[in-house]
């Protein structure tokens, strides 16, 4: 089956810590995206990425960090920097960025905890 | 600048039509979508409209676009308790070749039995 798969399905970061949340998709993708989505509000554009090896930063990039070294993979870091990270991890797909074929397709979400 | 707006709540009895609204400010928008998303998961794409279209049709699904008014509208024939989830609605601007969608912020919609 095709689609996109995140893990973990929770996660749980301490004080000073970088945590990585993960972002596989198979539909053979040239973009990927990752929104954060907080209690009550709409999504927000994080990083977003148009091609292997190349990014942009989103909205609400501060904080953050992300790579994408492989065409299928799409990985989050949010770092230490991040004061406020209790939310809802979406990452998301579209078959290319903009041009028309930009319907984005959406992974199951992590959410992450502060301890 | 960019904005979608829709109504925070919605409640319908089991069996009637449900209606969620959506307002967008760009008139440059070619694509509109209506996602929706269940309780601690991803959103599901339900069906998009391309921007020279007034209505599409899709089982119990049907989407208006008033271009004139900027104004989306979903409906949900036969409303079952399965469809009680939040429902975003999107907007996109192929034509200038960017891939960023605008979220509104998500009508949470209540079937009640």
């Amino acid at each position: 089956d095709g689609g996109i798969t995140q893990s973990p399905k929770y996660l749980f970061r301490k004080e000073g810590q970088n945590v990585t949340l993960s972002c596989e998709q198979n539909l053979n993708h040239d973009a990927m995206y990752w929104y954060r989505q907080d209690p009550g509000q709409g999504l927000r554009l994080i990083y977003y990425s148009q091609i292997v090896n190349d990014f942009q930063k989103g909205d609400i990039a501060e904080g953050y960090s992300v790579s994408r070294e492989k065409k299928e993979s799409f990985p989050l870091t949010v770092t230490s920097a991040q004061k406020n990270p209790t939310a809802f991890y979406l990452c998301a797909s579209s078959i290319s960025y903009g041009g028309g074929r930009e319907t984005q397709y959406f992974g199951p979400g992590t959410r992450l905890l502060v301890l | 600048g960019e904005d979608v707006e829709q109504s925070l709540f919605l409640s319908v009895r089991e069996g009637d039509s449900s209606v969620i609204n959506c307002t967008y400010t760009d008139s440059s928008s070619t694509y509109l979508y209506w996602y929706k998303q269940e309780p601690g998961a991803g959103l599901q794409l339900l069906t998009y409209i391309f921007s020279n279209m007034d209505m599409k049709q899709d089982q119990r699904l049907t989407v208006l676009l008033n271009k004139k008014d900027k104004h989306l509208s979903l409906r949900i024939a036969d409303t079952q308790t399965g469809d009680s989830a939040i429902y975003f609605c999107a907007e996109s601007h192929g034509s200038s070749n960017t891939g960023k969608l605008i979220f509104g912020q998500g009508t949470t919609l209540q079937v009640k039995p």
